[in-house]
């Protein structure tokens, strides 16, 4: 099975403009979740969607805010970009997140720095 | 209050030996998952092992073991036989109902 993808890898912005990550699940993967990972602040929960609604949310402001499309592709969008929102974007997928076992398996993340 | 705490920010270790990276949780509900994942400096979060909160017996995976003391509410990570490609961030985490949670990690350096 292939893996996480997440496109794109890299990506340069500007302060006050807008961003659109992408995440592609594992096949038959259900849950998509979304975390930032700072140096400062470390790994921080987004959002988690499930059958295309958003099931839990982390603290962020509304900048942030994502989908989950039918076939379980996953987007974050980070709106009037800020400086501190340099970062690494992880995507995580899981068949469920609701049975014990289920384990989160990363993609390779999206760095975003924004100028 | 932080329901994982990683309490070694860094460690080093030598090649070829053992090494024990800590992980207390916290939780009221009796069923829970505890995994460990590794980051090289890559970016990428690399799933390591998991256990269970009803699973009797410690879960090994390869040179990773996870000492799993309930009681105290602990998950330490056992890496047996160190080798250089083991430097890496190792974030504990765990799995309570549909969330999860992860810990503050702690960077690990094997030195040849």
């Amino acid at each position: 099975k292939a893996g996480v993808t997440q496109t794109p890898r890299y990506l340069i912005k500007t302060r006050g403009q807008q961003v659109t990550l992408s995440c592609s699940p594992i096949s038959g993967h259900r849950s998509v979740s979304w975390y930032q990972q700072t140096p400062g602040q470390g790994l921080q929960f987004l959002f988690e969607y499930f059958s295309e609604t958003q099931r839990n949310k982390g603290n962020f402001p509304g900048r942030f805010s994502g989908r989950q499309f039918s076939n379980s592709r996953s987007e974050m969008n980070v709106s009037t970009l800020e400086l501190g929102d340099s970062a690494l974007y992880l995507c995580a997928s899981s068949p469920l997140l609701t049975a014990t076992r289920d384990t989160q398996y990363f993609g390779p993340g999206t760095r975003l720095t924004v100028l | 209050a932080q329901k994982i705490t990683q309490t070694q920010p860094g460690m080093f270790v030598q090649e070829k030996e053992a090494v024990t990276l800590d992980c207390t949780y916290d939780t009221s509900d009796p069923s829970y998952g505890l995994f460990w994942y590794k980051q090289p400096s890559s970016g990428e979060m690399i799933f390591l092992i998991y256990q269970g909160s009803y699973d009797q017996q410690n879960a090994t995976e390869g040179r990773y073991s996870l000492n799993f003391q309930k009681a105290r509410k602990s998950a330490n990570l056992v890496i047996s036989a160190s080798q250089l490609g083991d430097s890496a961030m190792y974030f504990c985490a765990m799995r309570e109902a549909n969330k999860f949670y992860f810990g503050s990690g702690t960077k690990l350096n094997v030195k040849p």
